[in-house]
Order: C-alpha cells, then sequence, then structure tokens
C-alpha cells in the first residue's frame, strides 16, 4: 500500500510571499487532515476532510490560510501572506475511518 | 479543554536500560489514546491505540498501558535503533471535532551503545 505522498519536501520563502503544499492520501481514505508541527512542539490540527468537504477548520487561521481537497482526494494548502511564525513542518494524514492515521513525511518550510 | 502532558522532555538511556515514558491527559469522554513514533525528517509512525483503562498493548521492546488519567509506554533492554521522538495523542468523543488526534510535545528519546 503507497504511502502519503507529500511535495515539496523542503520550501524557504521570504515573509510576505505566498506558498502552497500538496498531498495525495492513500487510496481510498475518505479523510484528510493538514497538521502543523513546530520545531519542539506536537502537531496541531489545521484542517480536517471528510471527502471534499470540511468538518473542523477551527484553528486554521482563515487571513493567510486556505486549503482545498477537490474531487475528495488529493489536496493543497495554501499561505499568503506568509509570516515568520509560520515556520514549521506541514503534515498530511489521511484514515479509512476515525482511527489510525497515516503520515506523511511533511514539508518542511523556512520563512525567512 | 482537553490537554496532552508528556514527560520527560528528553530522556538518555544506555542500551539495554529499561525505562518508561509518561503521558498524563485530560479529555471529555476518551475514545482512543495513541502512541506514534516520529524519527526527524519524518511523519510520526503509528505504534498502538488504546481504548479503555487497564489495556495493554505490546510490540517487539515496546509496551503501551493506559489507565483513566495517564498512559506509560515501558522500553525493556532499548536499542540505539530505538532512538527517536514518541508522542502521544488523544481523541476524544464530542461531536464537530471526532477523528481529531490532539498531541503532546513528545519525549527525544537517545539510546548510546
Amino acid at each position: 500500500e503507497a504511502g502519503v505522498a507529500q511535495s515539496p519536501r523542503y520550501k524557504i520563502i521570504e515573509k510576505r510571499q505566498s506558498v502552497a503544499f500538496w498531498c495525495n492520501p492513500i487510496s481510498g481514505h475518505a479523510t484528510l487532515y493538514w497538521y502543523q508541527q513546530i520545531l519542539g512542539q506536537g502537531p496541531k490540527l489545521l484542517i480536517q476532510f471528510q471527502n471534499n468537504g470540511v468538518v473542523d477548520d477551527s484553528q486554521l487561521p482563515k487571513d493567510r490560510f486556505s486549503a482545498e481537497r477537490l474531487k475528495g482526494v488529493d489536496s493543497t494548502l495554501k499561505i499568503q501572506p506568509a509570516k515568520l511564525e509560520d515556520s514549521a513542518v506541514y503534515l498530511c494524514a489521511s484514515s479509512l475511518v476515525s482511527y489510525g492515521y497515516t503520515f506523511g513525511s511533511g514539508t518542511r518550510l523556512t520563512v525567512v | 479543554e482537553d490537554q496532552v502532558t508528556q514527560s520527560p522532555e528528553a530522556l538518555r538511556l544506555q542500551e539495554g536500560e529499561s525505562s518508561s515514558l509518561n503521558c498524563s491527559y485530560t479529555v471529555s469522554g476518551l475514545r482512543g489514546l495513541f502512541w506514534y513514533r516520529q524519527d526527524p525528517g519524518k511523519g510520526p509512525e503509528f505504534l498502538f491505540t488504546l481504548y479503555s483503562a487497564g489495556e495493554e498493548k505490546e510490540k517487539e521492546r515496546l509496551k503501551a498501558t493506559l489507565t483513566k488519567k495517564e498512559s506509560f509506554l515501558h522500553i525493556t533492554a532499548p536499542k540505539p535503533e530505538d532512538s527517536a521522538t514518541y508522542l502521544c495523542a488523544v481523541q476524544g468523543n464530542y461531536g464537530g471535532s471526532q477523528g481529531n488526534l490532539i498531541f503532546g510535545k513528545g519525549t527525544k528519546l537517545s539510546v548510546k551503545p
């Protein structure tokens, strides 16, 4: 079974620039999550999709972050404009049901 | 507010020196408690799910236990390849957020040969 694919692996941008991350979940997994992991901290949920609908985006900074999941498969997370405090690893995870997440390797974002 | 606290933040062991990692939690109705392993530059890798107090699960040198307030990850005779950050997460039983995991900050384990 192929894992959760994420790209790019690394990204360095200047503050106020925009950036997008891509995630391809495990085939057949209806639920997709985006987490933010700041260095030295545990992952924090940004947004949860069930198929192509948003279940929970209560912790997503909507003034600068946006996410979509077209056709209930791939997902993109965008930041515009980026701030220094957005430097983190952005993890995508998927699950068939509510248990047993599988995480991707993440995208490490550095904002300078 | 649901919360997960892990201790210690870092743990250094000699190869073969057994120890335990602690995860204390508060949650509005526990649906599941999860342990993950995270290696540098990688995403968390699933280890165990525990659902009710008294439950135990084992995998190789790792054993996870659960009480109503905390979980322990026991590491028996660790090897250098067990070095990683171990994350604990809880999932609660509440309407709009079902399925979301709330993570602790993790325990960074280093095992020296």
